[in-house]
């Protein structure tokens, strides 16, 4: 079965520092990978996806990921946190041959204290 | 660019009542999608469109029926509203071509069935 782990429940950095919300995934074949944030009372906003390429991908506000086809991972990461990244964050697999379908990891909340 | 369209933004039913969360998209994305969101289990797909005349069920299909007569629009309808379905609707599009494109959120619906 196709499934999605963040295994971080919630994580919390202080400002400046830099974070790391880990995702793995069980997927068969090459994934597309997505990464999106949510903010308090507001729908998922798409911040960067892994197609083929180049394992390291940046996205919106500053945030990169790294795909790791042996270890079936793709940590998000950002060299340095701001307070106003706080928010819920979705990691999505889709299945190359399964047209839209995304599954979703139950979500990291992501805590950066000034 | 009104992108993903979702009504109402909130909503509260009574048990056995039936109502229609609407969903339209004016970016001609042939897939669309209706998931929940539940606390600590991500978003949870429920059924799927990969084009006008074509739907199909998700993870959690069980109380809800869908159609889509266009492309733009995706309805979403409780037949019989139970209170386990209390959660968090949220209706994505994407495209499914050639392009991998991330798929597009709409702002929610907050349904509480009492």
């Amino acid at each position: 079965a196709q499934s999605v782990a963040q295994p971080e429940d919630q994580v919390n950095v202080a400002e400046g520092n830099p974070l790391t919300v880990k995702c793995t995934y069980s997927v068969s074949g090459n994934p597309y990978l997505f990464w999106y944030v949510q903010y308090p009372n507001r729908g998922l906003q798409f911040l960067l996806k892994y197609i083929t390429g180049d394992n390291l991908v940046k996205g919106s506000y500053g945030f990169e990921a790294e795909f790791n086809k042996s270890q079936t991972s793709f940590h998000l990461k950002k060299p340095s946190a701001l307070v106003s990244d706080s928010a819920l964050y979705f990691c999505a697999v889709r299945d190359r041959n399964q047209g839209g379908k995304l599954i979703f990891g139950q979500g990291t909340e992501l805590s950066v204290k000034p | 660019n009104a992108g993903v369209t979702q009504t109402p933004k909130f909503q509260v039913l009574k048990t056995g009542q039936s109502m229609t969360l609407q969903c339209a998209q004016d970016m001609n994305h042939e897939y669309m999608s209706w998931y929940r969101q539940d606390p600590g289990m991500g978003l949870r797909l429920i059924h799927y469109s990969v084009g006008a005349g074509i739907t199909d069920q998700g993870e959690v299909p069980n109380g809800y029926n869908v159609s889509r007569s266009t492309t733009e629009d995706f309805p979403l309808r409780l037949l019989s509203a139970a209170p386990s379905q209390t959660s968090v609707y949220f209706c994505a599009s994407s495209l499914t071509g050639v392009e991998v494109t991330e798929a597009f959120f709409g702002q929610g619906t907050r349904l509480t069935v009492v």
